[in-house]
């Protein structure tokens, strides 16, 4: 059973709009985390932003933004004012405590347009 | 400090050859982890360890092996390479306990 999952596939966004990037996740242990990585055309991986299942306050870095409802099991990377270094692929992925691995969503290709 | 590195950087392989893909990190990180990254399927994790003697398979280990001697190698082997292994391999790094792991610049594979 797919435990991340990114619904879109590509995203078109106008520049210095706000981007909402949507990740839902599955898991039955009670202590998990979930992270954000940026992959730009380059290839590295990049982190942005971490949120811990116990944490009660939304994660921010900057203009990354986690938006973490735990009832919904959902974890939307928000990006703030995006610009055209922001055209990347971006990850959710998530790490469960009991077996301390972490697996990675499909991934959303954005791209920014000027 | 390095972080993570890996070699090689690009590979060609014939089907049925075997080879190692190395990665090596310098920050005393206990967990090691193997990814492969392929067009629309975002990146699966083959194999993972969390310490020197200690691995454990992830979502693809099939057709890969790994060994790990010691806190700073963790080698990936592919024993009878397969043209569903052509991927892009990414190794990666964290201190057990904390959230952030640290990635290798990657080892583009073919096999034909």
């Amino acid at each position: 059973a797919q435990k991340i999952t990114q619904t879109q596939p590509g995203m078109f966004v106008q520049e210095k709009e706000a981007v909402t990037l949507d990740c839902t996740y599955d898991t039955s242990d009670p202590s998990y985390g979930l992270f954000w990585y940026k992959q730009p055309s380059s290839g590295e991986m990049i982190f942005l932003i971490y949120q811990g299942s116990y944490d009660q306050q939304n994660a921010t870095e900057g203009r990354y933004s986690l938006n973490f409802q735990k009832a919904r099991k959902s974890a939307n990377l928000v990006i703030s004012a995006s610009q055209l270094g922001d055209s990347a692929m971006y990850f959710c992925a998530m790490r469960e405590y009991r077996d301390d691995k972490i697996i990675f969503g499909k991934g959303t290709r954005l791209h920014i347009l000027p | 400090n390095a972080g993570v590195t890996q070699t090689p950087k690009f590979q060609v392989l014939k089907t049925g050859q075997s080879m190692t893909l190395q990665c090596a990190q310098d920050m005393n990180h206990e967990y090691m982890s193997w990814y492969r990254q392929d067009p629309g399927m975002g990146l699966r994790l083959i194999h993972y360890s969390v310490g020197a003697g200690i691995t454990d398979q992830g979502e693809v280990p099939n057709g890969y092996n790994v060994s790990r001697s010691t806190t700073e190698d963790f080698p990936l082997r592919l024993l009878s390479a397969a043209p569903s292994q052509t991927s892009v391999y990414f190794c990666a790094s964290r201190h057990r306990g904390l959230y952030e792991q640290y990635f290798g610049p990657g080892t583009r594979l073919t096999v034909t």
